[in-house]
């Protein structure tokens, strides 16, 4: 089945750096998502990129994919302390009139104020 | 004001007895799918269902059923729950089609999530 994995695991930075965060996955996709949670919350959907995207942008966020590779990063620039949360990618397959999106371990992100 | 809704939100229960986790949407998706949060292994998928009465196994269905009799509801039913599955449970929705700027389609709308002890 689909695994993704994200690096690094957790992420300390101070406020005003850019955060990079970088997913890996193993079978093919349709899309590839990212989603933030804050401690124990439910996840929120931040951008989506389909598969045949490389760059995608939403206000300070940047998200790359490179299919050959089997590999996307989530950039934030300018961080905030508002920031701070948990960020996981998530891999759209479908196939057979089914579709699946299947996380990764998620990183947690810390911005010092 | 569009949203998932979980209940119950936390719950102890003791291990065999039966419990169901309610799951309900109001944006008419069609995709709707559970999933288990827990330390060091993120999200992993339980069940999802694709339409109403079409539902299919995730990565870790054992110990869980589910049902898709209408298209707004997906209980997750434990019908003998074990300690292995104190978790914290996330039911999601979303549209299906070919993801675009506009229709907001297979992005996951997620509850606020059910937090299970079984003791």
């Amino acid at each position: 089945s689909q695994q993704g994995e994200e690096d690094p695991q957790a992420l300390s930075i101070q406020e005003g750096e850019n955060a990079t965060m970088n997913c890996s996955y193993k079978t093919s996709i349709n899309n590839l998502q990212w989603y933030r949670q804050n401690s124990g919350r439910g996840l929120v959907h931040l951008i989506l990129i389909r598969s045949n995207e490389r760059e995608k942008h939403s206000g300070r966020l940047r998200v790359t994919l490179d299919t050959s590779k089997k590999s996307s990063s989530l950039l934030i620039t300018a961080s905030r302390a508002a920031d701070t949360a948990s960020y996981f990618c998530a891999m759209g397959s479908s196939g057979a009139g089914s579709y699946q999106l299947t996380f990764g371990k998620g990183t947690k992100l810390s911005v010092i104020p | 004001e569009a949203q998932v809704t979980q209940n119950p939100r936390y719950l102890i229960t003791v291990t065999g007895k039966k419990l169901t986790v309610t799951c309900s949407q109001n944006m008419n998706h069609e995709y709707m799918s559970w999933y288990r949060q827990d330390p060091g292994l993120g999200l992993r998928q339980i069940y999802y269902s694709m339409n109403v009465e079409v539902t299919d196994k995730g990565d870790v269905p054992e110990g869980y059923k589910v049902s898709r009799k209408e298209k707004r509801n997906f209980p997750l039913i434990l019908e003998s729950p074990s300690p292995n599955q104190t978790s914290l449970y996330f039911c999601a929705s979303s549209s299906w089609g070919t993801p675009n700027l506009f229709s907001g389609a297979n992005v996951l709308t997620f509850g606020a999530g059910s937090r299970l002890t079984v003791l």
